[in-house]
């Protein structure tokens, strides 16, 4: 009964390589989001979806493209992977007909890149 | 632009001790407030948030946050520190209307000592 559920957990590969991450939610929410955490923990958001369209898009090299087939997941794909990539990856999900947008978080991808 | 500023990277405190994490805010419109805690290996879980509703917030776990304006602060609390405190405590703020859009503090490390 997983609310928020990322493939994998854990991803190690090499520079230059294509990867995906993907994430499910079961919650019934509209909006799902990408974060990037890194070594010092900081958090930041990547990308944002409400109801398969992109409402959110920071400053994120476009090597990284998010998909949204549905509401319930969002995947994120990374091309040419650098060493600069390497961090822990979490998906979140809300509802936009909560004002406060309150997200309820996955238990994240760690990338590592070699 | 909103910003949030937690004081102290790493606050240790002795089983049984108050816990008190300083989270200060910049928004330029009233404030949705948000903590999260994060524990080792795991992704953010919501502990309470503000949503003007009431200035004092109780959450999960025994925490609680109050809002103070005039400061601009948001400061989470709790009387009795436990064990399973330790973990990585989150601040973060959203404007209305900004669809999501949070902005997480750096992080606050929670050590608790026996």
């Amino acid at each position: 009964d997983t609310a928020v559920s990322q493939t994998p957990k854990y991803l190690v590969t090499q520079m230059g390589n294509d990867k995906s991450i993907k994430c499910e939610q079961n919650l019934g929410h509209d909006t799902m989001y990408w974060y990037k955490q890194d070594s010092k923990k900081f958090l930041k958001i990547m990308f944002s979806y409400n109801n398969k369209e992109l409402i959110i898009n920071e400053t994120v090299p476009n090597r990284f493209s998010p998909k949204s087939p549905d509401k319930a997941h969002l995947n994120l794909h990374i091309n040419s992977l650098e060493l600069g990539d390497s961090a822990v990856y979490f998906c979140a999900s809300s509802r936009s007909d909560i004002p406060t947008y309150e997200q309820y978080f996955g238990p994240g991808t760690r990338l590592t890149v070699t | 632009a909103q910003s949030v500023t937690q004081l102290g990277s790493h606050v240790s405190v002795s089983e049984g001790a108050l816990v008190l994490l300083r989270c200060n805010y910049s928004s330029s419109v009233p404030p949705y407030l948000f903590w999260y805690v994060q524990y080792p290996n795991q992704g953010l879980q919501l502990l309470l948030k503000y949503t003007s509703a009431a200035t004092l917030v109780k959450g999960i776990n025994g925490f609680e946050a109050e809002f103070k304006k005039s400061e601009t602060s948001f400061h989470l609390t709790k009387p009795s520190a436990h064990m399973s405190d330790a973990a990585e405590y989150f601040c973060a703020v959203s404007d209305q209307g900004q669809a999501g859009k949070s902005t997480f503090g750096d992080g606050t490390t929670l050590t608790v000592k026996p």
